[in-house]
């Protein structure tokens, strides 16, 4: 298993500004996520966090609002832009093992209120 | 295109009853199937998987699922509920087949255990 902290854990933030939120693993990972879930809703993929290079952005997401970093196999980032009311939402880091048969491992999240 | 559907918003049980969550699903080859729960105000966790062999597989907390392939189905079970299984549970596919990373998550079925 992984072990992933967060944080922040929870912000509430104001229109217009940004926040980064940090992932750290407890080992190294190959595969690193990033997930938004809205409140009452799913999980929806927002990127994947690739080492060293540009993380790979699914559709509907662009790295201008969602800039990631990833600078080695332990440690990503992911920053919110130009917050509004729309973002509030939670955001799951998630990692699958370079080992492991599949499943993924989360974070605690970090539940983001914009005003 | 893939996807997965869980049918039921809410699933009300009482403490000590069997439990099902339901999970059904479409991708076009041969699937690798999840389920984890979500408690309040934390990440998601890992519950089982099923990727391939016996169809019932057993899992964290006592809970098991059986893949079915002719109804496209992974339905989560349980026994005997417990209150403290009161969550947010979310199926989970992925199709391995075309070299995919990618999960996709079922809208999640709220499980309350009653007393």
């Amino acid at each position: 298993s992984a072990v992933i902290s967060q944080k922040p854990s929870r912000d509430i933030c104001q229109r217009g500004t940004s926040l980064t939120i940090q992932c750290q693993v407890d080992s190294q990972v190959t595969m690193m996520f990033w997930y938004r879930q809205q409140p009452g809703q799913s999980l929806t993929l927002i990127a994947t966090a690739n080492q060293g290079s540009e993380a790979t952005y699914e559709s509907g997401f662009v790295i201008d609002k969602f800039p990631i970093s990833r600078p080695n196999l332990t440690f990503s980032t992911l920053t919110v832009s130009n917050m509004s009311p729309e973002d509030s939402s939670i955001y799951l880091c998630s990692v699958q093992l370079a080992r492991g048969t599949g499943e993924l491992f989360f974070g605690e999240g970090s539940r983001l209120t914009v005003l | 295109a893939q996807s997965v559907a869980q049918p039921e918003d809410q699933v009300n049980v009482a403490e000590g009853n069997p439990l099902t969550v339901k999970c059904t699903y479409s991708v076009s080859g041969n699937p690798y199937l999840f389920w984890y729960v979500q408690y309040p105000n934390r990440g998601l966790q890992f519950l089982l998987k099923y990727i391939t062999g016996d169809n019932l597989v057993k899992g964290s907390y006592g809970f098991e699922a059986e893949f079915n392939k002719s109804q496209t189905s992974f339905h989560l079970k349980k026994p005997s509920a417990l209150v403290s299984d009161s969550a947010l549970y979310f199926c989970a596919v992925r199709d391995p087949s075309g070299g995919t990373y990618k999960y996709i998550f079922g809208t999640g079925t709220r499980l309350k255990v009653l007393a």
